[in-house]
């Protein structure tokens, strides 16, 4: 069976600090990988998503950035946080000829 | 992507069906229909999805409009494990979905 896995789960960080984020599937191949944000009382926004390794798409500007290094590894990066930074990062996959998107546990970060 | 509209929130007493609306004007013929929820702390979790016809799965069941400008969520028997807020998403990409949540509507039970 498939698992999506997080790390860690939750982080705080300094206003100025990298960010390094975690997100690995297990059970499925090249799976379709997204990054989410959700910041307090607010609904998911989508971040970056990728199709294969190494092919990224970023929906949004911003001081994040994403990377694929292996097929089922997705890596969320920042090399400074913002406060605005916070908020509750999730991990989702969808596998080939499915429809159904799965998400990972998530990531609280706090930025203070 | 079309946009959708939920209310912000609803009640309904414990093991009572439940009717969850989504507004959806200006879906295109191409647009799929899709259900999450989200619990508490947790990240969101397919419910349904569909296209055209009235769907039915062990979680739930989703009503179409004819002209499909709208949709119902159906909870045939609400428990307490059913608070959550729940979204309505289209999406025209079927099998490569870049959701667009927006806020859901939070749905509480009363026991």
């Amino acid at each position: 069976s498939q698992t999506i896995h997080q790390w860690p789960a939750t982080l705080v960080q300094p206003v100025g600090s990298p960010l390094s984020l975690e997100c690995t599937v297990e059970g499925t191949s090249n799976p379709n990988l997204y990054w989410y944000r959700q910041a307090a009382g607010r609904g998911l926004q989508l971040l970056f998503y990728s199709v294969g390794i190494g092919q990224i798409s970023s929906e949004v500007p911003q001081n994040l950035s994403a990377s694929r290094p292996q097929d089922r590894q997705f890596i969320l990066s920042s090399k400074k946080l913002l406060l605005s930074d916070s908020g509750f990062y999730l991990c989702a996959w969808i596998g080939p000829g499915t429809y159904e998107q799965y998400f990972g546990p998530g990531t609280r970060l706090t930025v203070t | 992507d079309a946009k959708t509209t939920q209310p912000n929130s609803m009640e309904s007493n414990e093991e009572e069906p439940v009717h969850l609306p989504c507004n959806h004007s200006t879906i295109s013929g191409t647009d799929y229909i899709h259900w999450y929820r989200q619990l508490p702390s947790q990240g969101p979790e397919y419910v349904i999805h569909g296209l055209t016809s009235n769907v039915n799965n062990r979680m739930a069941s989703l009503a179409i409009a004819e002209d499909r400008k709208s949709s119902t969520l159906i909870l045939h028997r609400a428990t307490l494990r059913d608070a959550a807020v729940y979204y309505c998403i289209l999406s025209a990409n079927f099998g490569n979905e870049k959701l667009t949540f927006g806020t859901g509507t939070r749905l509480t039970i009363i026991p």
